[in-house]
């Protein structure tokens, strides 16, 4: 079946730091790859999205690159900032169905010291 | 846009009562997700809609549980009898369920804490 791995944390960081939560994945087909992000106390938010092989997704200064011939979607930033702490999780969908729904990884937590 | 809602944020109760959550989901959204999340077992989908129909309620971790969608804006997850170990925060997510666009939107969630 589908599934998602991704780096286990926490993942401690210093403020302007490069960043990197590796995310490998296991699927039939061509699936949609995404990054949520979930700060304390609130919901999960999408970060970023990809549909197809090589896209980039990206916003407020992350990115992912859907590596088909790897099966990964690694999460990078270049310069990390306190806000960025949180819980960040990869996931997929496998888009076969008007009723697809979205694996989630476990979950990788991130905190930035200033 | 609104976003998903869900009530009440916070809801505390005593072991073998019944809870009743509430979401509304984004309008246009044709799919409905229930989620909990614990620190012990992460996050874990319990059911999920799809045109008010449930698909998969294979989540769903007793006869305790059950949830509803009668119509397009509005579902209900229920706990009867509520037990400790129930105590987690319950999300509620929608998405429009098209090729292309599957990505979900999240509530702010519901806190349960049964004593």
């Amino acid at each position: 079946g589908n599934s998602v791995t991704q780096m286990e944390g926490p993942v401690t960081l210093s403020e302007e730091a490069f960043l990197t939560i590796n995310c490998t994945y296991t699927a039939t087909g061509y699936p949609s790859l995404f990054w949520y992000v979930q700060y304390p106390g609130e919901g999960l938010q999408l970060l970023l999205k990809a549909t197809k092989a090589d896209d980039k997704g990206s916003n407020k200064g992350f990115e992912a690159t859907y590596r088909k011939e790897t099966t990964s979607f690694h999460l990078e930033k270049g310069s990390v900032q306190v806000s960025d702490s949180a819980v960040y999780f990869c996931a997929l969908s496998d888009g076969r169905s008007s009723a697809s729904k979205i694996i989630f990884g476990s979950g990788t937590r991130l905190s930035i010291r200033p | 846009d609104a976003g998903v809602i869900q009530s009440p944020r916070h809801e505390v109760t005593e072991m073998g009562q019944e809870v009743t959550l509430r979401c509304k989901p984004i309008s246009g959204h044709n799919s409905l997700f229930w989620y909990r999340q614990t620190m012990m077992r992460g996050l874990e989908l319990l059911i999920y809609f799809n045109n008010n129909v449930p698909i998969d309620d294979s989540g769903m971790p007793e006869d305790r549980f059950s949830a509803k969608m009668p119509n397009a804006s509005f579902s209900t997850l229920k706990i009867q009898p509520s037990e400790p170990r129930d105590s987690a925060v319950y999300f509620c997510a929608s998405s429009r369920g098209k090729v292309g666009s599957y990505e979900q939107y999240f509530g702010p969630g519901t806190r349960l804490t049964v004593t």
